[in-house]
């Protein structure tokens, strides 16, 4: 079965660094998402990306994020300069229609990054 | 824009017993509506989900949600749990129309399974 994959599972970095996360949607997917979860909190979107472009982003998704689709199967979350706040699970996801189809989204395993 | 509350933080049920996991959601439209089960450390793996149709869902590991539109709710409901079960769970709502399908997720109620 078809599923989203997410590297590193899990990341440990000094604030300041920059982190690149990794995500490869199911190949015939058309919308691509990164959510978090802070430890002990919801799953909060940050943002949605369609045709080369962010679709939606919020709040969270400040100037130090920033996302990409970089060959076509590779979905990246960079974050420049990472601050303590930022150590979260991170969540990549994908669904096959937006808008007005069904919608719905496969999440990967997530990324979990501790930023010291 | 779309919210969902979840007003039960944590729950704790004997094993065999039933369960009933509560989701209420806020949307001007009727719309997607979906549970997703976080084990320990794991990833988010959808129970099942509603978009038109019959209001009594059928998902995945025997669990089941009914949408009530006049209550603005759409609960999970298992009629025997296992100790397998023990997991966050997380109601959540998309918006339809939306540019993107993205979805809110609830605050999650964790489920403690008492053997």
């Amino acid at each position: 079965e078809p599923e989203v994959t997410q590297t590193p599972s899990h990341q440990v970095t000094q604030m300041g660094q920059e982190v690149i996360l990794r995500c490869v949607p199911i190949s015939n997917h058309l919308y691509f998402y990164w959510y978090r979860q802070i430890l002990g909190q919801k799953v909060e979107f940050l943002v949605s990306f369609y045709n080369n472009e962010i679709s939606e982003k919020s709040e969270i998704f400040d100037d130090q994020f920033s996302v990409e689709r970089p060959d076509g199967s590779n979905f990246t979350l960079k974050i420049r300069s990472t601050k303590l706040e930022d150590s979260a699970m991170y969540f990549c996801a994908s669904s096959q229609t937006g808008g007005t189809g069904t919608g719905e989204l496969f999440f990967g395993e997530g990324s979990r990054l501790t930023v010291l | 824009a779309q919210s969902v509350t979840q007003p039960d933080i944590h729950i704790t049920v004997s094993e065999g017993a039933s369960l009933e996991l509560r989701c209420n959601y806020s949307y001007g439209a009727t719309p997607y509506l979906f549970w997703y089960v976080q084990s320990p450390g794991q990833g988010l793996q959808l129970l099942l989900k509603y978009f038109s149709g019959d209001t009594l869902v059928q998902g995945i590991k025997g669990f089941e949600a009914e949408f009530k539109r006049s209550q603005s709710s759409f609960n999970l409901r298992k009629p025997s749990v296992h100790w397998s079960d023990a997991a966050e769970y997380f109601c959540a709502v998309g918006a339809r129309g939306s540019s993107a399908s993205k979805i809110i997720f609830g605050s999650g109620t964790r489920l403690s399974i008492r053997p």
